[in-house]
């Protein structure tokens, strides 16, 4: 089955420490989002990616990076810059083309020990 | 930027009929709006999309007035299933060819009453 897979579902940081987040999708889209959801919150958009080897700030990018090497993958690192990383991340991708809808994974659970 | 206003939460009982309003009072010419539903630990999934009238498919309705500030998502008959938050958004960050954020706000949490 086509989709996106997040990994893992379930991850600890500790203070200080970097961490990555997977994110593959089989959908030969050419788009791919990293969003963060806060509880009884919406979601936030941190980076998006309209083609391999490009990628633009979302809405709070501070204190992650991602990377685009390949059309599949769109790993996100949380840096220990990000002194409130406590929440859930979402991937999604997208055809890219206007009024696409997004495909999402079911999610990271990021905390800190 | 194109703000969404919907209602923080709504009950049902199964099988009724569940509209949910969402109003787009600047809505842009070329705004499509797209309607998705998350469960818990789940990430949300695309429902329907529409740009004017009405669209139907095997889950639910949208319903878009002439003037377009608002959109009403459909759901017929629903079940205990259907529990989940529905979230409107309208316009996409590609649209411009430049960044155009699109927020998911907080969504509607629809609660499905036995």
């Amino acid at each position: 089955d086509g989709g996106i897979t997040q990994s893992p579902k379930y991850l600890f940081r500790k203070e200080g420490q970097n961490v990555t987040l997977s994110c593959e999708q089989n959908l030969n889209h050419d788009a791919m989002y990293w969003y963060r959801q806060d509880p009884g919150q919406g979601l936030r958009l941190i980076y998006y990616s309209q083609i391999v080897n490009d990628f633009q700030k979302g809405d709070i990018a501070e204190g992650y990076s991602v990377s685009r090497e390949k059309k599949e993958s769109f790993p996100l690192t949380v840096t220990s810059a990000q002194k409130n990383p406590t929440a859930f991340y979402l991937c999604a991708s997208s055809t890219g083309n206007s009024n696409q809808p997004q495909h999402f994974g079911d999610g990271t659970r990021l905390s800190i020990l | 930027l194109a703000k969404t206003t919907q209602p923080i939460s709504m009950d049902s009982y199964e099988g009724q009929e569940v509209n949910i309003t969402c109003s787009h009072n600047n809505i842009a010419t070329n705004d499509y709006i797209t309607w998705y539903q998350q469960f818990p630990s789940q990430g949300p999934r695309f429902i329907i999309q529409g740009y004017k009238t009405k669209v139907t498919n095997e889950v639910a309705s949208l319903f878009i007035p002439a003037d377009r500030k608002s959109s009403t998502l459909s759901l017929p008959r629903v079940s205990l299933s259907d529990t989940a938050v529905y979230y409107c958004l309208v316009g996409d960050i590609f649209n411009s060819g430049g960044y155009q954020k699109v927020t998911f706000g907080t969504g509607t949490k629809l609660q499905v009453i036995p």
